[in-house]
């Protein structure tokens, strides 16, 4: 299947600090999505970007999805001690999930923050 | 509205066994998805429906088989459970095909 190589695997940060982190595919997607996972949930959706070049904010959250259609980063600014989690990427295009239909995810970014 | 719904939340399986995982979803979508969660392999489509009565092969679909009866329920079901198929799993739903909802998991020990 497709894979998506989403960097750092991991960020140990201090509270307020602002974080970045992004996602790279060998193929073009159409849309890209990024989700949030907390211990014992299911992913929530954070963000959803439909279009090459798009810059969407939810809150504190920024998403870009990049102009090659190969790329997408996820910034939050001044960080607090909730948005500790599993921050996903996931990529939706013809060839994604083994299925025309399916999701291509990251394997994620633990995200530890240090008060 | 409660989303999509997953039972049971936790299930422990002998080798061999069998049974089924029930996902429902009251937003009215006609795409539902069944995935699973492994460390270090990220979240991977076992079977997706597009509607009522339609089902498709997803990324890693052996060992497992989908029904979709009703447009608010799908189901998973193993045959003969093997310990590879200890994992967590999700189920998704999507009004079209790409941005997704989840439920908050089975996860499901097979010894």
């Amino acid at each position: 299947g497709q894979q998506l190589n989403q960097s750092p695997q991991s960020m140990f940060i201090q509270e307020g600090e602002d974080v970045s982190m992004n996602c790279t595919s060998s193929s073009i997607f159409n849309t890209w999505l990024w989700y949030k996972q907390d211990p014992g949930e299911g992913p929530v959706l954070l963000i959803a970007l439909y279009k090459a070049g798009e810059l969407t904010s939810n809150g504190r959250l920024t998403a870009q999805f990049g102009i090659t259609r190969k790329d997408s980063f996820l910034n939050i600014s001044a960080s607090i001690p909730s948005d500790v989690g599993i921050y996903f990427c996931a990529g939706h295009g013809m060839y994604s999930g083994g299925g025309a239909d399916g999701l291509t995810f990251g394997k994620g970014t633990h995200l530890i923050i240090q008060p | 509205n409660a989303g999509v719904t997953q039972t049971p939340k936790f299930r422990v399986l002998k080798t061999g066994q069998s049974m089924t995982l029930l996902c429902a979803q009251d937003m009215n979508h006609e795409y539902m998805y069944w995935y699973r969660q492994d460390p270090g392999m990220g979240l991977r489509l076992i079977h997706y429906s597009v509607g009522e009565g339609t089902t498709a092969k997803g990324e890693v679909p052996d060992g497992y088989n989908v029904s979709r009866l009703k447009k608010q329920n799908f189901l998973l079901g193993l045959e003969s459970a093997a310990p590879s198929q200890t994992s967590v799993y999700f189920c998704a739903s999507s009004l079209w095909t790409d941005t997704q909802y989840f439920g908050p998991g089975t996860r499901l020990t097979v010894l």
